[in-house]
């Protein structure tokens, strides 16, 4: 059993058109990660989200956490060829339970 | 560096072997994770250490995987009698302390199993 799931699973889109994508679980978190992973190199973080409700922006990435901490988007405003790789998600039940991920979302952004 | 470091980059064994996989997290950071990744697939969580406490085992796919972590800082993760199904990348991450810390990343040891 997956215990986050991510959609979708992957996504072609042309540069400038925006997008989201969604991390669900039936899971409470108390907290849930973002991190992007490029080709060949380990994931990197993007943004942490600890309240319910919470919304954080990174410059075109807007980060949603749900009121209910089972759920995120990730919006992405006039995408980039350099937003390209896979986007992961990550929650944590507790603060003694590890980090567990997503299978991720693959963005290719064409130019 | 200053960064996670895991070793061997590559390993390409046969069938059958034991191989270790090595890992070097930033100093100071109390908390360290193995995870492995298909490919294509997202990251399977493994085993996790946090201080002294008793490592989370749970993610250990069989009794053929095994890590250690000597004197809080580096780790071992072994992989006995390996098979096919066990060719992933494995990446060793750690993070500074409990809750919501960052993880940080190695950028793995590529297992090929023949």
């Amino acid at each position: 059993t997956q215990l986050l799931e991510q959609s979708p699973q992957f996504l072609s889109i042309q540069e400038g058109e925006n997008l989201t994508v969604y991390c669900n679980s039936s899971s409470v978190f108390s907290s849930l990660q973002w991190y992007r992973q490029e080709p060949g190199e380990g994931p990197v973080l993007l943004v942490t989200v600890v309240t319910g409700g919470e919304v954080k922006k990174l410059k075109r990435l807007t980060f949603q956490f749900g009121d209910a901490r089972k759920d995120s988007s990730l919006h992405i405003t006039a995408a980039q060829p350099g937003d390209t790789g896979l986007y992961l998600c990550a929650g944590k039940e507790s603060g003694n339970t590890p980090l567990v991920f997503g299978k991720g979302t693959r963005l290719s952004v064409i130019a | 560096g200053a960064g996670v470091s895991q070793s061997p980059s590559n390993k390409v064994t046969e069938k059958g072997k034991d191989v270790e996989l090595r890992c070097d997290p930033i100093s100071g950071h109390t908390a360290l994770y193995w995870y492995r990744q298909s490919l294509g697939q997202g990251l399977e969580f493994l085993i996790y250490f946090q201080g002294n406490s008793a490592p989370d085992k749970s993610g250990l796919p069989s009794d053929r995987f095994s890590a250690e972590r000597t004197g809080g800082s580096v780790s071992t993760l072994t992989i006995q009698r390996t098979q096919q199904e066990d060719s992933a990348v494995y990446f060793c991450a750690s993070s500074r302390r409990r809750g919501t810390g960052e993880l940080f990343f190695g950028e793995g040891s590529r297992l090929t199993v023949l």
